[in-house]
């Protein structure tokens, strides 16, 4: 079974700048999660995903981040206009249900941004 | 506001001995607790999880002890292997949509 893919690993940009990350889930599951793991800190939710929809955004910096998954499957997740204190591993992780009992987040590999 | 503490955020343990990562919660809607594994340039493993209904669950060299009334749980690796060496997350989520919170990780170095 193929695992969470993301790309880039690692991107580069200077303030000010746009940058877009790219997450394809495991097949068949219909949650997908956007984290942002700032150095020596956990994992911090930023949007969740059931489908189409959005359930948790809560945590999102509307004003600058913005994340769209078309047809329940692939998702992108894009920052506009990029500050120094975004430096961080974008991760994303796929689950297979969103409601009810917890089910296993898988994570992917995670995209490493700096800023500068 | 960090829902779930972490400690320590560092440990250092001689290969064979017992290390041991303490977490500790304010939410009592909480009742899915993870530990997840997370090794450089990668991202989190889940590594064992418990509900508050146990108090304790075993696979292999990894335990977690669970206290509800105390709100706490720990995890405790026995026989650390340098192969364990990483980083690991304590995490609590939620009944309906399984937003998880995570501890700040503690970095474990297991030494030969």
């Amino acid at each position: 079974e193929a695992g969470v893919a993301q790309s880039p690993r690692y991107k580069i940009i200077e303030k000010r700048q746009s940058v877009a990350f790219w997450c394809n889930p495991i097949s068949g599951h219909a949650t997908l999660y956007w984290y942002q793991q700032i150095l020596g800190q956990g994992p911090k939710l930023l949007i969740q995903f059931q489908n189409n929809g959005v359930v948790d955004d809560s945590q999102l910096p509307k004003d600058r981040f913005s994340a769209e998954r078309l047809k329940g499957v692939d998702s992108t997740l894009k920052i506009q206009p990029a500050k120094l204190e975004d430096s961080a591993v974008y991760l994303c992780a796929s689950s297979l249900a969103g409601q009810g009992l917890a089910y296993e987040q898988y994570f992917g590999p995670g995209t490493r941004l700096t800023v500068t | 506001q960090q829902q779930v503490k972490q400690s320590p955020q560092s440990l250092i343990v001689q290969k064979g001995g017992i290390s041991i990562i303490n977490c500790a919660y304010e939410n009592t809607a909480f009742d899915y607790f993870p530990w997840y594994q997370q090794f450089p340039g990668k991202g989190p493993a889940l590594l064992i999880a418990i509900r508050p209904d146990v108090s304790e669950k075993k696979e292999g060299r990894f335990t977690i002890s669970f206290n509800k009334s105390a709100k706490q749980f720990s995890l405790h690796i026995m026989d650390s292997q340098p192969g364990d060496s990483a980083t690991y997350f304590c995490a609590a989520s939620k009944p309906g949509y399984q937003k998880v919170t995570f501890g700040i990780g503690t970095k474990l170095q297991v030494i030969p």
